[in-house]
């Protein structure tokens, strides 16, 4: 089955630019979407095919995709920023959504 | 605007059978597909599979083939998720999701989430 492979976890001072990254064979390949889960809440979709912001999201979120890692680049950290990110992908092969493990995102 | 509420919290016992309910709003729900997703407490998002609201088609995660059941209700606008023989390690909360279609048959992401339904299996 298609694994997608994140960092456990990202550490950013305030004002600067995290980088979340999710690693999967020839993800490139595939449409690649992005959740922000904070403490005790549902996830929030930030980013959907690799690089689209859903109404409400702010500009600081963009995503890329291309060989075999996609990345959320979060511009300008807030504290609010704070909180679990998970990539997911449709994986035409198996016909299964496949999310990655998660990334904590620490503002220090 | 879209909503997505789910059924109050459950405690059952190992063996048990549990379903829990998902009712959509703000939009034609036979047009997307519902996805239900469940996180261990401490541990991250497992796709559990989705059914398709227009046509009723299911597809299962492959370890919960046989345990698992999803259901709609087109007139009342509701999915149902039920799980079979319950065991300790089923103890997660439970999350429905629209279903965002790439085309009629090829789902793409979720856009919409229920607030989750605590399921806690113990004896």
């Amino acid at each position: 089955s298609y694994v997608l492979t994140q960092p456990p976890s990202v550490s950013v001072a305030p004002g600067k630019t995290a980088r979340i990254t999710c690693g999967g064979n020839n993800i490139g390949s595939k449409s690649v979407h992005w959740y922000q889960q904070k403490p005790g809440q549902a996830p929030v979709l930030v980013i959907y095919y690799d690089s689209d912001r859903p109404s409400g999201i702010p500009e600081r979120f963009s995503g890329s995709n291309s060989g075999n890692t996609a990345t959320l680049t979060i511009s300008r950290v807030e504290a609010g920023d704070e909180a679990d990110y998970y990539c997911q992908v449709w994986d035409s092969s198996s016909d299964h959504n496949v999310f990655g493990g998660g990334t904590k995102l620490t503002v220090l | 605007q879209v909503q997505l509420v789910q059924s109050g919290a459950e405690v059952k016992k190992p063996g048990a059978s549990v379903k829990v309910s998902c009712k959509a709003s703000g939009y034609t729900f036979t047009s997307y597909g519902i996805s239900w997703v469940r996180q261990a407490p401490g541990q991250g998002l497992e796709w559990m599979g989705w059914i398709s609201a227009y046509n009723g088609n299911t597809n299962y995660a492959q370890k919960l083939q046989g345990r698992v059941t999803m259901t709609t209700d087109t007139s009342t606008s509701t999915a149902y998720m039920e799980l079979r023989s319950l065991r300790s390690d089923d103890t997660a909360v439970y999350y429905c999701a629209r279903v965002y279609m790439a085309t009629v048959v090829t789902p793409a992401h979720f856009d919409y989430w229920g607030q989750g339904t605590l399921v806690t299996v113990s004896s």
